[in-house]
């Protein structure tokens, strides 16, 4: 079925860590979106891309990176997890503004 | 910058009753308007949303919402509450303005429904 890929679902860190998340869409979507989703905050967007090849900052970048080297693909990386970092990470892709197509989420618990 | 409120963050009605749950923008440019339903442990489904036209949108399982400039707000309704529309709901906004077409969620109302 067409729609948004992230893996892994769940995943265990020690503190100081590294892992990467994968999305993948099979939409042909332009735009791609990283998102985390903390109790009482809603979704906060930490990076963005809106092309290959491309990315951008969103509102909480700070302790991940990203990469788009593949339009179908976007890689959400932390360099060394902290505590902080324990979230539910949700990935989207958008076609202009038909809507975005969110993944299932990677609930990450770093300790 | 963009913001969006969402008042209450748990509203309970009794099934039958009216949804309201409500929204607010902060932008004097009105942006783009979206409403976004989560079921537990899945992801964030579009129930609708407005961009231009009609300021009375409608949406999936029976949700709509206005859109009023005036008031900048775009409150979700649904005349009769069902069992399975216990979720979260999300309001969110997109500058117009804005090539990205980043989404701002408000921090989200989650709906309990008894029976």
């Amino acid at each position: 079925n067409a729609g948004v890929t992230q893996t892994p679902k769940f995943r265990v860190l020690k503190t100081g860590q590294s892992m990467t998340l994968l999305c993948a869409q099979d939409m042909n979507h332009e735009y791609m979106y990283w998102y985390r989703q903390d109790p009482g905050m809603g979704l906060r967007l930490i990076h963005y891309s809106v092309g290959e090849g491309t990315t951008a900052k969103g509102e909480v970048p700070d302790g991940y990176n990203v990469s788009r080297l593949k339009k179908q693909n976007f890689l959400l990386g932390l360099e060394s997890a902290a505590p902080s970092q324990t979230s539910v990470y949700f990935c989207a892709s958008s076609l202009l503004l038909v809507g975005y197509t969110f993944g299932s989420g990677t609930r990450l618990t770093v300790v | 910058a963009q913001s969006v409120t969402q008042l209450g963050s748990h509203v309970s009605v009794s099934e039958g009753a009216l949804v309201l749950l409500r929204c607010n923008y902060s932008s004097s440019v009105p942006p783009y308007l979206f409403w976004y339903v989560q079921y537990p442990n899945q992801g964030l489904q579009l129930l609708l949303k407005y961009t231009t036209g009609a300021t009375l949108v409608k949406g999936i399982n029976g949700f709509e919402a206005e859109f009023k400039k005036s008031e900048t707000s775009f409150h979700l309704t649904k005349p009769s509450a069902h069992m399975s529309d216990a979720a979260e709901y999300f309001c969110a906004v997109s500058d117009r303005e804005d090539s990205s077409y980043k989404l701002i969620f408000g921090s989200g109302t989650r709906l309990l429904v008894r029976p």
